[in-house]
């Protein structure tokens, strides 16, 4: 069984640019999860997806960043204009049905410059 | 007070020593709690999840769990230098499914 995966490994982009990062869950994932660690700090959440609906998008830091899983399936993560200190690493983790432990993609390097 | 807390580390154990990893938390009404080991670079891997009071055993790991106290703890039997990583202590909050991590206690097991 293939894991979460995530595209970029690893993006560079200068201050006011555009970046959309991407997950593909476990197959038959309904739970997709967006997190992101910062330089010196925990892994903090950012939203959650049931399917294709926003269950707890809580955790997004502003209105520059967009999430959308349309279909149900794979998740994009946008940030638009990015500023410095979006840099981190995103992390992407999915979990099936009422399951309540979340496997982890390899996680997105995010640098703003 | 942070929700999640861990003793940063490094914690090193020498090959074949029993690690002990602590994680406190701060909602007491918090049910479902996760061990994750991150090696450098690499995503967090789930290695333990723990619900009841107690202890749960899988191979060379152990997790106990009080929540009277609000703890939960990760035993490494037998400890071996591929054991090296960060261990992150996971908690689920009430009414939510997204998890707070602790800043993760990084271990070193030396050959």
């Amino acid at each position: 069984e293939a894991g979460v995966t995530q595209f970029p490994s690893h993006s560079v982009i200068e201050k006011g640019q555009t970046v959309t990062l991407r997950c593909d869950p476990i197959s038959g994932h309904d739970n997709l999860y967006w997190y992101r660690r910062v330089m010196g700090k925990e892994i903090k959440f950012l939203l959650h997806f049931v399917k294709e609906s926003k269950q707890d998008e809580s955790g997004m830091p502003n209105n520059r960043f967009l999430a959308e899983r349309t279909g149900g399936t794979y998740s994009t993560l946008k940030v638009q204009p990015a500023e410095l200190e979006d840099s981190g690493v995103y992390f992407c983790a999915s979990s099936h049905g009422l399951s309540y432990e979340q496997y982890f993609g390899p996680g997105t390097r995010l640098t703003v410059t | 007070q942070k929700e999640v807390e861990q003793n940063s580390g490094p914690l090193s154990v020498p090959e074949g020593a029993i690690a002990s990893l602590n994680c406190t938390y701060s909602d007491r009404v918090s049910q479902s709690f996760f061990w994750y080991r991150q090696y450098s670079g690499k995503s967090p891997e789930l290695i333990m999840s723990i619900y009841s009071n107690g202890d749960k055993e899988d191979g060379r790991f152990t997790a106990q769990l009080n929540k009277a106290s609000q703890y939960v703890s990760l035993l490494i039997r037998d400890s071996q230098p591929s054991d090296s990583a960060t261990y992150l202590c996971a908690v689920k909050l009430s009414g939510g499914q997204n998890f707070v991590f602790g800043p993760g206690t990084r271990l070193s097991v030396l050959p």
